[in-house]
């Protein structure tokens, strides 16, 4: 079962940042923060994880706060091709052992 | 550098049939899991292989097994169809250490008629 808690669903204007929660309420001490999205019909596509720090790299940032029960994934430019499920996953050593919930479905309307 | 394959993408059975999918991983991967997505319980793990062993599995009945290969190939095998078995299989590669990323295929859609 997941362990993670996010809204079903989320829309934003294109051009405008995306900002996506999620809780970890679970979340061990050696447990990475794991971001994915799938886009219909395709196979979910990595976007980015941490562990404690903040992560940024050329499709998002990640914001995790200090004690690690929620972060927070941003899209700083939302376009229409951004819109998709978005995954938050919490795994550790296990990590192929990967437990998706049912994501937030983001839509990004013109 | 190719993705995940995974053969075929689309397959039609009857229920009592049995299937086996095939996953090719990404070049230098050892680890290989497989996913069951369905409208109604969303995306599943299944069981992952490592290095020809499995590693972790998950709360599937014993008509789903699995297996790799020394090229790190895996099939997986679904046996006695059930309607019920209807769904997009995914499999992810991946080196098979800790805190690292999942790449996907694109899937198999399996209908069980």
């Amino acid at each position: 079962d997941a362990k993670t808690t996010q809204p079903p669903s989320m829309d934003c204007a294109e051009g405008r940042a995306a900002n996506l929660p999620c809780n970890h309420s679970t979340i061990s001490g050696n447990e990475y923060v794991y971001w994915y999205r799938q886009i219909h019909s395709q196979g979910p596509q990595y976007i980015i994880h941490g562990l404690k720090n903040n992560e940024t790299n050329e499709m998002a940032s990640l914001i995790i706060t200090e004690d690690r029960k929620s972060s927070t994934l941003i899209l700083p430019h939302a376009t229409l091709r951004d819109t998709a499920v978005y995954y938050c996953i919490d795994a550790g050593y296990n990590n192929n052992d990967m437990r998706f919930g049912a994501g937030t479905r983001l839509t990004v309307k013109p | 550098k190719a993705g995940v394959t995974q053969t075929p993408r689309y397959l039609i059975k009857t229920r009592g049939q049995q299937v086996t999918l095939s996953c090719s991983p990404i070049s230098g991967h050892r680890s290989v899991s497989w996913y069951q997505q369905t409208p109604g319980q969303g995306l599943q793990f299944l069981f992952e292989y490592f290095s020809e062993t499995q590693r972790n599995k998950g709360n599937f009945p014993g008509r789903f097994s699995g297996r790799q290969f020394s090229n790190s190939r895996s099939e997986m095998n679904v046996s006695t169809l059930e309607l019920g078995d209807s769904a997009l299989y995914l499999c992810a590669s991946s080196w098979g250490q800790w805190g690292e990323k999942l790449f996907f295929g694109s899937g198999t859609q399996l209908s069980v008629l």
